[in-house]
This record gives structure tokens, C-alpha cells and sequence, in this order.
């Protein structure tokens, strides 16, 4: 593994599904976020955590959970899915809150 | 009003020429701004940083802040085809406790 590591790649999901998208980074990082893309809208921040066991809402929280037990994971987990959380979903990480972030590959999620 | 503001384009600008794309913000508190490069389908890709007001080159980047206009731009000097992407500026709220907030990005198309 070397930076920021993504799963699933992409993901199909029916609506009322629960879900979680894995994030792992290898970099020792403190601060990690989770991000949704959508056309027209760009990246909004879901949520964050700037040290591991603590986190916090970003822009667009509603729907979603995230947990930050260890330094390295940070998943994020749709609890019923719903066809307005399809989007490209990216985790980022930086070695500091006010730093600059680096990008995982995304998950591609669909909600049907 | 969006706290982090971009002309989406498409910017369009022959080889070899510059290529010049803005962006305002909102918080006059912040201190630090970055710039993403987005390839379609891709994940953003950290490629310029800045902290203190004026000019920080790179190679062929160079990234401009003007605190006082609560501006920053980036300069692509000797456009290539390859630069054609999505330029997603960058800026660290304070008032919104340190969280990485974007603009929509601009289109930038390099033509041969």
C-alpha cells in the first residue's frame, strides 16, 4: 500500500441498502476527510477528523457516519441509502489539519 | 454565495501560450490556499501551494495571492495539450475551524 487506498473502486447499491467505503492511508497522517463530487456542485466536504478518535461535519453530513478508531482508517458508512447520495466519493488525507491534502482514486456509487 | 469563487470556463488557450485562472474567497482570516489539477475521471492532484502574499513559481506554474483583494490566481506559462483539465482552487477557512473548502473549478482546454 502506498498512499491513500480506496474500496470499493466502484459500487451499485439499491436504495434502503446500508454501506461503508474504506479508506486507508499508510502515510501516518493525522487529518482525514471524506468528499462527494457531483457535476455542478464540485467537492463538498462530508466529514472530518483531525486526530484518530475524534471527528467532525463537514458541508453535507446528513446520511452519512464516520469513525476514526486508528490513525490509518477512516471508513465511511451510508446507514439506508438513498438515490441523491449517488455520486464519486473521494477520502483525502494531510499530516496536519491546515495542510495541504492528498487524494485517494474515489468510489463510484450508484443508488438505484 | 459560494465562499470560495471560480469562473468555470471552459478557459480555451492555444499551445504555448499562458493560461490564467482565478479565484476569490470569501474569509479575510485565511492563510492558506492551494491549487488542484483534475484530470476527467480522476482524482484532484495537489499541485501548487501558497501562504504569504505575491508570487511562488514552480516549473511552468506560477500561483499569485493578494490578501488584501482576497484573490488568488495561477499562471500556466508554455501551455501544453497535457495541461487540459480542471483547475480547482483551494482555501483553508478559519471560520470554518480549518476545513479545506473548494471552488467549483475551472476548465482549462489547451488546443494544438
Amino acid at each position: 500500500i502506498a498512499g491513500i487506498t480506496q474500496a470499493p473502486t466502484s459500487q451499485i447499491l439499491a436504495a434502503g441498502r446500508r454501506m461503508t467505503l474504506r479508506c486507508t492511508q499508510d502515510m501516518r497522517h493525522n487529518a482525514m476527510y471524506w468528499y462527494r463530487q457531483d457535476l455542478g456542485l464540485g467537492l463538498r466536504l462530508i466529514h472530518y477528523s483531525n486526530t484518530a478518535g475524534t471527528t467532525g461535519k463537514g458541508e453535507v453530513p446528513d446520511g452519512y457516519s464516520v469513525s476514526r478508531a486508528n490513525t490509518d482508517d477512516f471508513p465511511l458508512t451510508l446507514a439506508s441509502a438513498v438515490p441523491s447520495q449517488t455520486s464519486v466519493y473521494f477520502c483525502a488525507s494531510a499530516p496536519e489539519s491546515n495542510q495541504p491534502q492528498h487524494f485517494g482514486d474515489g468510489t463510484r456509487l450508484s443508488i438505484l | 454565495q459560494k465562499e470560495v469563487e471560480q469562473n468555470s470556463g471552459p478557459l480555451s488557450v492555444p499551445e504555448g501560450a499562458i493560461a490564467s485562472l482565478n479565484c476569490t474567497y470569501s474569509d479575510r482570516g485565511s492563510q492558506s490556499f492551494f491549487w488542484y489539477r483534475q484530470y476527467s475521471g480522476k482524482s484532484p492532484e495537489l499541485i501548487m501551494s501558497i501562504y504569504s502574499n505575491g508570487d511562488k513559481e514552480d516549473g511552468r506554474f506560477t500561483a499569485q495571492l493578494n490578501k488584501a483583494s482576497q484573490y488568488v490566481s495561477l499562471l500556466i506559462r508554455d501551455s501544453q495539450p497535457s495541461d487540459s483539465a480542471t483547475y480547482l482552487c483551494a482555501v483553508i477557512l478559519v471560520n470554518s475551524g480549518y476545513a479545506l473548502n473548494f471552488g467549483k473549478g475551472t476548465s482549462l482546454l489547451v488546443t494544438p
